[in-house]
């Protein structure tokens, strides 16, 4: 079964300062792999997902940027952030086999200061 | 585009009580439903699934979901609470498609006392 990475665990960047959150998945390949953000008193809302190399589709216009380099890895950026950007980062991974489950990694924590 | 719906955001019980969380959904078509959960300091995990076939479906942990297309629900029950069920929980639909992201509820804080 997949394992999903995510780096860093924690952040805290200043207004204005750059972002790269990064997700790497074991355990499968050519995964369909997601963003998702956990703002406090929110659900988890969609930000960006991927069904392959260099394909991203964006769920929410936004102040976030997301690539994907490689099969396995998904990187969620931003050029200046906001005050409204912090919380929690969660990357995802479409189950294989035709389950249609996603499978969450630990996640990331952002506060923006 | 969908939308999902848990209508408690804190549910405190006690141990052996019994359980219900309400998750209502709102789109047409066919979809995909979940419930997760989020056990403190742990990753958001799958707790059951509905495709298709029984509209009752049964997840880990002695919990279980109905689905009633008419009433565009899908709430949670569990007979028997424990203490370690204390989580937040999260009602999730999928539009069919599976490779769509999913749509999640606000979640639902739960605390079971001892």
């Amino acid at each position: 079964s997949q394992t999903i990475h995510q780096w860093p665990a924690t952040l805290v960047q200043p207004v204005g300062s750059p972002l790269s959150l990064e997700c790497t998945v074991e355990g499968t390949s050519n995964p369909n792999l997601y963003w998702y953000r956990q703002a406090a008193g929110r659900g988890l809302q969609l930000l960006f997902y991927s069904v392959g190399i260099g394909q991203i589709s964006s769920e929410v216009p936004q102040n976030l940027s997301a690539s994907r380099p490689q099969d396995r890895q998904f990187i969620l950026s931003s050029k200046k952030l906001l005050l409204s950007d912090s919380g929690f980062y969660l990357c995802a991974c479409l189950g294989q086999g035709g389950a249609h489950t996603q499978y969450f990694g630990p996640g990331t924590r952002l506060t923006v200061l | 585009a969908q939308s999902v719906s848990q209508h408690n955001h804190h549910v405190i019980l006690s141990e052996a009580a019994s359980l219900e969380l309400g998750c209502n959904y709102s789109y047409g078509g066919t979809v995909n439903l979940f419930w997760y959960v989020q056990y403190p300091g742990q990753h958001l995990q799958l707790l059951l699934k509905y495709f298709s076939g029984d509209p009752l479906v049964k997840g880990i942990k002695g919990f279980e979901a109905e689905f009633i297309k008419s009433k565009f629900s899908f709430n949670l029950r569990k007979p028997s609470v424990q203490w370690s069920d204390t989580a937040e929980y999260f009602c999730a639909v999928n539009a069919g498609g599976g490779a769509d992201g999913l749509t999640f509820g606000k979640g639902t804080h739960l605390i079971i006392q001892p």
